[in-house]
């Protein structure tokens, strides 16, 4: 079945750093999405990728639908401690699919 | 505006019982989800339903789990004699229908002692 590879699993940061993760499939998909979960909480969207090659930015946030439609990346610049958490990339074919979820980037910042 | 409503947030229930976990998806929605999420794990897709259909129910376990999502009322996701391996947090999400995207509830997390 299609599968979403998130890397890294974890991350352990220092306050200030920039931070980037990535999502890659072997299949394609027409509308990435990246959301983020806190502990306890559910997932909350981020943003959200419709078209080959499209950057988009939330704040401090950007991600970018790859090229290929079989990848896509998060960044996040200058990293505060309520980012912290589990962020899921996920993916979907079409409009009426199933979304598929990757198994979440955990994100630690270092006091 | 609300967002998805999901009720109870916590159900402890013991082996052989059964679990009704509703969801209330977000006004304007008609496109309801449910995924199920393991401790240190991504979300799984259970089932995805629209007023009095079921779309795609091709991640539900065979036996024991049934959804619904009535003309009037919240979805319901019922799990029947509960057994340990269905502890989980259970999401739900609602989607508007021309929208591809889907909002979360806070979930139901499910104890089986």
């Amino acid at each position: 079945g299609q599968q979403l590879n998130q890397s890294p699993q974890s991350m352990f940061i220092q306050e200030g750093e920039d931070v980037s993760m990535n999502c890659t499939s072997s299949s394609i998909f027409n509308t990435w999405l990246w959301y983020k979960q806190d502990p306890g909480e559910g997932p909350v969207l981020l943003i959200a990728l419709y078209k080959a090659g499209e950057l988009t930015s939330n704040g401090r946030l950007t991600a970018q639908f790859g090229i290929t439609r079989k990848d896509s990346f998060l960044n996040i610049s200058a990293s505060i401690p309520s980012d912290v958490g589990i962020y899921f990339c996920a993916g979907q074919v079409n409009r009426d699919d199933k979304i598929i979820f990757g198994k979440g980037t955990r994100l630690h910042i270092l006091p | 505006n609300a967002g998805v409503m999901q009720n109870p947030r916590h159900l402890v229930r013991r082996r052989g019982q059964e679990a009704r976990l509703r969801c209330s998806p977000m006004k304007g929605h008609s496109h309801v989800y449910w995924y199920r999420q393991l401790p240190e794990e991504g979300l799984k897709f259970m089932v995805y339903l629209q007023k009095e259909n079921i779309i795609d129910e091709s991640g539900m376990p065979k036996e024991r789990f049934s959804a619904e999502f009535p003309k009037e009322g919240p979805s319901i996701l019922r799990i029947q004699q509960v057994v340990r391996g269905d502890s989980a947090a259970y999401f739900c999400a609602s989607s508007p229908p021309a929208l591809t995207v889907q909002y979360f509830g806070a979930g139901t997390r499910l104890s089986v002692l």
